[in-house]
């Protein structure tokens, strides 16, 4: 059964930072990895999608890695603004998507 | 507005009660899949489908939850005798198809189920 962990569960850094979120999964046999942003209460913005032949995507400020042999993935946020404070989510295609718990990150100002 | 749209948004019921909730995938998106979420938690699959055919059933899937999507576009989901355990995120997400790019998801806002 495929199992995804996030760490860490939460982070708190002041603006500015920049910070690496991980990803973990057991089974190498992935289709994709997709990274997503949660606001509270609301659903899941897709960021990243890292196909399984692909090592890494980049929109904006946002850089992803995958390295499906280790079963790890890392998304790094290059100086963090407060607006970036939210949960994100860590699934990985393998019929079906699996998730992780996310981990809430909080930019101070 | 061209996203996943869900409805209700929220919906609170008593214990026993039925409920249903809509989803409306992106448009020409042949995927619609159904998760669960409940507070701190990731979301936790719960169905899919093929354009009208449903192709893969979680065990979280209880026999008093059934989902529909009869013409291949718009999706329901209903609960039947509602449990306070019911409550929860309801989300809805969609895809053009099943390899490289297309299998890319995209969430709707939810729908926030509460039973009392």
């Amino acid at each position: 059964k495929q199992e995804v962990t996030q760490i860490p569960a939460a982070l708190s850094v002041p603006e500015g930072e920049n910070l690496v979120l991980n990803c973990s999964f057991t089974d190498s046999a992935i289709y994709n990895l997709q990274w997503f942003r949660q606001d509270p209460g609301k659903g899941l913005t897709s960021l990243l999608l890292i196909q399984s032949s692909q090592r890494e995507q980049t929109s904006g400020r946002l850089n992803a890695s995958l390295d499906k042999s280790s079963g790890r993935s890392t998304l790094y946020i290059a100086a963090s603004q407060p607006g970036d404070s939210a949960t994100y989510l860590c699934a990985v295609l393998h019929r079906p998507l699996v998730f992780g718990k996310g981990t809430r990150l909080s930019v101070i100002a | 507005d061209t996203g996943v749209s869900q409805n209700p948004r929220h919906k609170i019921t008593k214990r026993g009660q039925n409920v249903t909730f809509r989803c409306d995938p992106i448009s020409e998106h042949n995927r619609l899949y159904w998760y669960r979420q409940t507070l701190g938690q990731g979301p936790e699959f719960l169905t899919y489908f093929q354009n009208e055919a449903q192709l893969e059933k979680s065990r979280l899937l209880s026999d008093r939850f059934s989902a529909e999507r009869p013409k291949g576009s718009f999706s329901t989901l209903e609960i039947q005798r509602t449990e306070q355990g019911d409550s929860a995120m309801y989300l809805c997400a969609s895809s053009p198809g099943t390899s490289g790019t297309s299998s890319e998801q995209f969430f709707g806002p939810g729908t926030r189920l509460t039973v009392l």
